[in-house]
């Protein structure tokens, strides 16, 4: 079946930019989206096919997308986007969904 | 406004079984697909199963770690999606949750969540 990985962890210090990677074979060739989740909360989409994003989610939030990695970027980075990160992608060959094994972003 | 909510979560014994509900509101249950996940303490999120919608069949897919033990279905008419969970064992134990499944281009996004049950099985 189809893998995703990410990075376990990653710092960024306020006001920097945060760029959590999701790799796969090929990866470029679906569509990936990205979730974000705070502690004890449910999964928010924040971006989706690649680089769009929903209603409501920061314009620091961006995404791209080419060969074997995915990015999802945090700009001017705040205390509040402190959380777990999960890339996810649909695998066409067992329809089915795949997840990344989410990224924890702390601010210092 | 959209909004999935959970429940039917609790303290169950290994070998017991259990029911979870998933009721939704703000759209129309209808024309979506509803996938339950699950996250066990400290751990990343697992898809757990998906029921499709009534034009696609209604039918189901189920993660391996649970197929044959847990069931998915829906009920369009009272808007709730369903788990049941049979032969529950240890590592069950997780928050659960429902969300909306959204046909794209190609894939499928996850729009919606509800905030979790939570599911504990131990003796």
């Amino acid at each position: 079946s189809y893998v995703l990985t990410q990075p376990h962890s990653l710092s960024v210090a306020p006001g920097k930019t945060a760029r959590i990677t999701c790799g796969g074979l090929n990866i470029g060739s679906y569509s990936v989206h990205w979730y974000q989740q705070k502690p004890g909360q449910a999964p928010v989409l924040v971006i989706y096919y690649d680089s769009d994003r929903p209603s409501g989610i920061p314009e620091r939030f961006s995404g791209s997308n080419s060969a074997n990695t995915a990015t999802l970027s945090i700009s001017r980075v705040e205390a509040g986007d402190e959380a777990d990160y999960f890339c996810q992608v649909w695998d066409r060959n067992s329809d089915l969904p795949v997840f990344g094994g989410g990224t924890k972003l702390t601010v210092l | 406004e959209v909004q999935l909510v959970e429940s039917g979560g609790g303290l169950v014994q290994p070998g017991r079984s259990l029911r979870l509900s998933c009721r939704v509101s703000g759209y129309s249950f209808g024309d979506y697909g509803v996938s339950w996940f699950r996250q066990a303490p400290g751990k990343g999120l697992e898809w757990v199963a998906f029921i499709r919608r009534k034009a696609d069949g209604t039918t189901t897919e189920h993660a391996a770690s649970v197929k044959g033990r847990f069931t998915i279905s829906r009920d369009d008419s009272e808007n709730t999606a369903y788990l049941q969970m049979n032969s529950l064992k240890t590592e069950d134990t997780a928050l659960y949750f429902c969300s909306r499944r959204v046909r794209g281009a190609g894939s499928y996004i996850f729009d919606h969540w509800g905030h979790g049950t939570l599911v504990t099985v131990s003796s």
